[in-house]
């Protein structure tokens, strides 16, 4: 069975990085497309890129400047690292398998953080 | 950039009673839109995809239906473990989330 699982610091100071680790299990890394999808509080849901099976990357073009998605296949993890963070990015942050890049059909349970001082 | 607008944004309802949720674009999304379920402390779960197409082993009580640019969710008979919030996701020009219907039982 595909499982997700995020982990990270759950409290970040504004201006610094969020970095969130998704680890996968039961399916390689390297097939299909991996995601990242963010839930703000008030249940507004927002995409935030992607990583594909060769490595290669695409993101929300609001985020451009600040996002980078990345892999260790090695460890079949893939990474967010969202820069210069403020309040705003306070979210609930999710990875998923985008399915072909058409579904989202397996989800990790989700990551709060927090952007506060 | 294409925008999801879900309603009603709350529902209660009784359990049998038939239910219909609905999520309209800003522009014509020809279809790819996709419902999700996400009960309370869990992960999203995929519902149906592509406006009508039910994915592996959700009940058939659910149904999508729509085109361009209006969708709607129906759930048959409300049953007690579909309280949940339900949001609606466009994929035909990047990615656009509904802000989501919560449902709750009268």
């Amino acid at each position: 069975e595909v499982q997700l699982q995020e982990s990270g610091p759950g409290l970040v100071k504004p201006s610094q990085s969020l970095s969130l680790t998704c680890s996968v299990t039961g399916y390689s890394i390297t097939s299909n497309y991996w995601g990242w999808i963010r839930k703000f509080p008030g249940n507004k849901m927002e995409w935030m890129g992607y990583i594909s099976y060769s490595g290669s990357t695409s993101y929300n073009p609001s985020l451009k400047s600040r996002i980078s998605i990345t892999r260790d296949t090695s460890k079949n993890q893939f990474f967010l690292q969202l820069n210069s963070v403020t309040t705003e990015d306070t979210a609930t942050y999710y990875c998923a398998r985008w399915a072909a890049r058409s579904l989202f059909d397996y989800w990790g349970q989700g990551v709060m953080v927090t952007v506060s001082s | 950039d294409i925008q999801m607008t879900q309603s009603p944004s709350f529902l209660s309802a009784s359990v049998g009673e038939r239910v219909t949720l609905s999520c309209k674009a800003s522009q014509n999304i020809n279809k790819y839109l996709d419902w999700y379920q996400q009960k309370l402390g869990e992960a999203p779960k995929l519902l149906i995809y592509n406006t009508n197409n039910l994915h592996t082993g959700i009940p058939s009580r659910f149904s999508g239906s729509g085109s361009g640019t209006d969708y709607t969710l129906t759930i048959s008979s409300l049953q007690p473990e579909d309280v949940a919030t339900y949001f609606c996701l466009q994929r035909n020009s990047w990615l656009t989330f509904g802000s989501g219907t919560k449902l709750e039982i009268k």
